[in-house]
């Protein structure tokens, strides 16, 4: 089945620092989401990514859609002590019809 | 306000007794999913619907049913719990997936299952 591998697991930023979150699509998707959830919350959902290349920016955090619809990654500059939590993407596979699956989530630190 | 509302919050049960989690939606929303979230594992999507009586399944189906009679309501059946079955569930709701509209999730079942 599809795999969405998300790297690091685990970053601890001092606060200004910037971040950076990858996710790797096993298959090619139809498009890509990103979710935060901070501790003991619920995901939220941030921004879906669709077209190849795509880049979208919100405020300090800019999302990325890989040319070959298989990669994306989250960057936040200079980290605020808000930014904590645990970052998620989703990856739609191609013709899977809306089934969705996430990466395993990098959990954010950030040291004031 | 808009949301989506998931009971029980927590439950704790034992094998083999059927238990259901509701889910409902205010936002006549069409698309509806449920997550089972495990450290180190991220969420995994169980089953999803994308209209009244029109059901799939996600990666982790099995030991689990779900029902879509209304459009505001998903629930999550459990016929027979297995301590495996513990985990912290979410429901979702989508107007579309696909269409960039944002997928709001509901605060959390918390079940334990003895």
């Amino acid at each position: 089945g599809q795999q969405v591998m998300q790297i690091p697991q685990y970053q601890h930023v001092q606060e200004g620092e910037d971040f950076t979150t990858y996710c790797n699509s096993s298959t090619t998707l139809s498009n890509i989401q990103w979710y935060k959830q901070r501790p003991g919350g619920h995901p939220v959902f941030l921004i879906q990514l669709v077209k190849s290349g795509e880049v979208k920016k919100q405020k300090r955090l800019t999302f990325q859609f890989g040319e070959a619809k298989k990669n994306s990654s989250l960057h936040i500059t200079a980290t605020q002590t808000t930014d904590v939590g645990t970052y998620f993407c989703a990856g739609e596979r191609w013709g899977s019809a809306r089934q969705l699956t996430f990466g395993s989530g990098t959990q954010l630190t950030v040291l004031p | 306000e808009a949301q989506v509302t998931q009971n029980p919050r927590y439950l704790i049960t034992v094998t083999g007794k059927k238990l259901t989690v509701t889910c409902s939606q205010n936002m006549n929303h069409e698309y509806m999913s449920w997550y089972r979230q495990d450290p180190g594992l991220g969420l995994r999507q169980i089953y999803y619907s994308m209209n009244v009586e029109v059901t799939d399944k996600g990666d982790v189906p099995e030991g689990y049913k779900v029902s879509r009679k209304e459009k505001r309501n998903f629930p999550l059946i459990l016929e027979s719990p297995s301590p495996n079955q513990t985990s912290l569930y979410f429901c979702a709701s989508s107007l579309d997936l696909a269409g960039g509209d944002t997928q709001y999730f509901g605060p959390g079942t918390r079940l334990t299952v003895l």
